[in-house]
């Protein structure tokens, strides 16, 4: 199985500035057709997971430009820009690259 | 708009089955993935599987063969997972997801399932 193996924030980060997300996979997440299958997601407190971005930097419908995905193979990065109290929560990154999909352990965000 | 409306809150006793269900609307139900993600008590997530409803084929996580399986409706739009022999390690929230435009990108709202005599 892919394993997927994500950073710590230094919590909290003041309201305003910018936090960057850390995600690694045990296997390059780049498949044949050149996309990278790699989803970023937000899980809010007591809410389900909202997809943020996905192919590593594509953002899904309807989520703000202050979201940024970006990376290599096997090492990725979600950036934040000016974060806010909403940014709040547990983020997620899942590799679709192949059987079985699987979830990093996630990184707390808290915003002071 | 895309809505997946899960089924309720379930309490269990070890060695039972439950089924819980998914009811989608607002899309094509039939033409798109549905995947199963579990998340035990204050941990992360983890995907079970997936259906296709127009052919009722599907896919699992090796790690939940046996334990659970994924069936759908067409005529009801209703996804179901039925999870067997449970014990204290399957009390987790169970959420629906949908593909669409992207991979995962509509859920449901959950469903906590508790084991316990």
């Amino acid at each position: 199985d892919i394993v997927m193996t994500q950073g710590v924030l230094p919590n909290p980060v003041p309201s305003g500035e910018s936090a960057s997300i850390t995600c690694r996979s045990s296997k390059s997440l780049v498949y044949k057709d050149g996309k990278t299958y790699l989803n970023w997601f937000l899980q809010r407190p007591g809410q389900s997971p909202q997809l943020l971005t996905y192919w590593m930097s594509t953002r899904a419908s309807g989520v703000s430009d202050r979201f940024s995905g970006s990376g290599s193979g096997t090492y990725f990065t979600l950036k934040i820009s000016r974060v806010r109290a909403e940014d709040a929560g547990v983020y997620y990154c899942q590799q679709v690259r192949e059987y079985p999909l699987t979830f990093g352990s996630g990184t707390k965000l808290e915003i002071k | 708009q895309v809505q997946l409306q899960q089924s309720g809150t379930e309490l269990v006793k070890p060695a039972s089955s439950v089924k819980i269900s998914c009811k989608a609307s607002g899309y094509t139900f039939t033409s798109n993935y549905m995947h199963w993600i579990r998340q035990q008590p204050g941990n992360g997530l983890e995907w079970i599987g997936w259906i296709y409803p127009g052919n009722g084929n599907t896919k699992y996580n090796q790690k939940f063969d046996g334990k659970a399986t994924l069936t759908a409706d067409k005529s009801s739009s209703t996804a179901y997972m039925q999870l067997s022999s449970l014990t204290s390690e399957d009390s987790a929230v169970y959420f629906c997801a949908v593909t669409i435009a992207a991979n995962f990108d509509y859920w449901g709202q959950g469903v906590m399932v508790t084991v316990s005599s």
